[in-house]
């Protein structure tokens, strides 16, 4: 699976919309790119995905570049409870692949 | 739908001892999967089932570690002479083959603190 790169922290005031970049440059045909977040102590939780459409869902949106090579996950109004570790993952749908997380992006919204 | 569980949430033994761990993933999915997560890291694959067959195994999955699927149901994960570098917490996540996107679902989670 690709790997991916992400900035290590972002802040956001609540209410504002947080755009969370995701740089994946080696992505090939087959692989999907995957967003969870994870709420300190909690398990992850799937927000999307997408192959190269853009998506929404109740979350957030995934918007993907043409060439695939970057994504954005845009949390469209940010409150406190969106405070966590946000991880993008690439990875071939459809197969019993594994997730490769990575240390992701700290979201801080703050008031 | 409610959801991948894990028992227990919480788990303190000391060194050498033995420790098991159940998920109950939810309903109708036939993959299992486990993952251990370290302080300030991303969760780490450890093992997969597909139904009750152990499908993949990590290198992180020492002869200590062994995990079982026996009905295709609910799995456990059971650690054998802990030692204090088996610390972390310890994930599982579920998903159903079929529809193309085979999306994994997470459980809570149980950490594991040895002393």
């Amino acid at each position: 699976d690709a790997k991916t790169t992400q900035p290590t922290s972002m802040d956001c005031a609540e209410g504002r919309a947080a755009n969370l970049p995701c740089n994946h440059s080696t992505i090939s045909g087959n692989e999907y790119v995957y967003w969870y977040r994870q709420i300190h102590s909690q398990g992850p939780q799937y927000i999307i995905h997408g192959l190269k459409n853009n998506e929404t869902n109740e979350m957030a949106s995934l918007i993907i570049t043409e060439d695939r090579k970057s994504s954005t996950l845009i949390l469209p109004h940010a409150t406190l409870r969106d405070t966590a570790v946000y991880y993008c993952i690439v990875r071939t749908s459809g197969t019993a692949s594994k997730l490769t997380f990575g240390t992701g992006t700290r979201l801080q919204v703050t008031l | 739908d409610t959801g991948v569980s894990q028992d227990p949430r919480h788990k303190i033994t000391k060194r050498g001892q033995n420790v098991t761990f159940r998920c109950d993933p939810i309903s109708e999915h036939n993959r299992l999967y486990w993952y251990r997560q370290t302080l300030g890291q991303g969760p780490e694959f450890l093992t997969y089932f597909q139904n009750e067959a152990q499908l993949e195994k990590s290198r992180l999955l020492s002869d200590r570690f062994s995990a079982e699927r026996p009905k295709g149901s609910f799995s456990t994960l059971e650690i054998q002479r802990t030692e204090q570098g088996d610390s972390a917490m310890y994930l599982c996540a579920s998903s159903l083959t079929g529809g193309g996107t085979d999306t994994q679902y997470f459980g809570p989670g149980t950490r594991l603190t040895v002393l």
